[in-house]
């Protein structure tokens, strides 16, 4: 089983939807991080926790939420989607180091119509 | 504000060929952290390398090698012999002290042709 997963790995919704990506991870983990990769852009940072009760804003957290359910668990949430979120979201989680390294899941493919 | 640089947006090379991908940083922190990723086309991500900012030394890891060099604020890799499965889209990345997210180059998509 892998140590980061992500559900759904595929969603296609329209717009003015809501719709909630799911991360979870198995690694033990403190620190857990949303991004959002665009063909040409690389991987940009949409929000990321430190702690159940910490929450931050990355660069790009604009009409998006989050929610850490609990250590292991991290959620995205678009809460009425538009066609330019149309992108691939990975979930990553690191542990509370300098230098961290940071696991990826296999990302979720979501297409706004 | 940070900044990865992959100015080659595609490599095309035939098999056993070596390929460098390059990689330029800009960050004002003195303590940094650099990364390589590798995405193959199935879509995930897989951490490859970590070179903190006070090791300069080169690291070679099979067919793999990576050139850090914070004169030039560079972090380059090379695939030796290359390899039809080397063909994916490679990413540098710059961790920072504070936030621990990383910042990521638009990457590089190197094709390895038999």
């Amino acid at each position: 089983d892998a140590d980061v997963t992500q559900t759904p790995r595929n969603r296609i919704t329209k717009t003015g939807k809501r719709i909630m990506l799911e991360c979870s991870q198995t690694k033990g983990h403190d620190r857990m991080y949303w991004y959002r990769q665009d063909p040409g852009l690389g991987l940009r940072l949409i929000y990321y926790s430190f702690d159940v009760k910490d929450i931050n804003k990355g660069e790009i957290s604009d009409g998006y939420s989050v929610s850490r359910q609990a250590q292991a668990k991290f959620s995205l949430s678009l809460e009425s989607a538009i066609p330019n979120q149309t992108a691939l979201y990975f979930c990553a989680t690191s542990e509370n180091e300098r230098g961290n390294i940071q696991y990826f899941g296999a990302g979720t493919r979501l297409s706004v119509l | 504000a940070q900044k990865v640089t992959q100015a080659q947006t595609e490599i095309s090379v035939v098999e056993k060929e070596d390929v460098t991908l390059d990689c330029v940083y800009e960050t004002r922190d003195t303590t940094y952290y650099l990364f390589w990723y590798k995405q193959p086309p199935s879509g995930e991500l897989v951490f490859l390398i970590r070179r903190n900012s006070f090791d300069e030394q080169n690291e070679i890891s099979g067919r793999y090698s990576w050139n850090f060099q914070k004169s030039t604020s560079s972090f380059n890799f090379t695939i030796t012999a290359s390899q039809v499965v080397d063909s994916a889209v490679y990413f540098c990345a710059l961790g920072d002290t504070g936030r621990r997210a990383l910042t990521f180059g638009s990457g590089t998509r190197l094709q390895v042709q038999p």
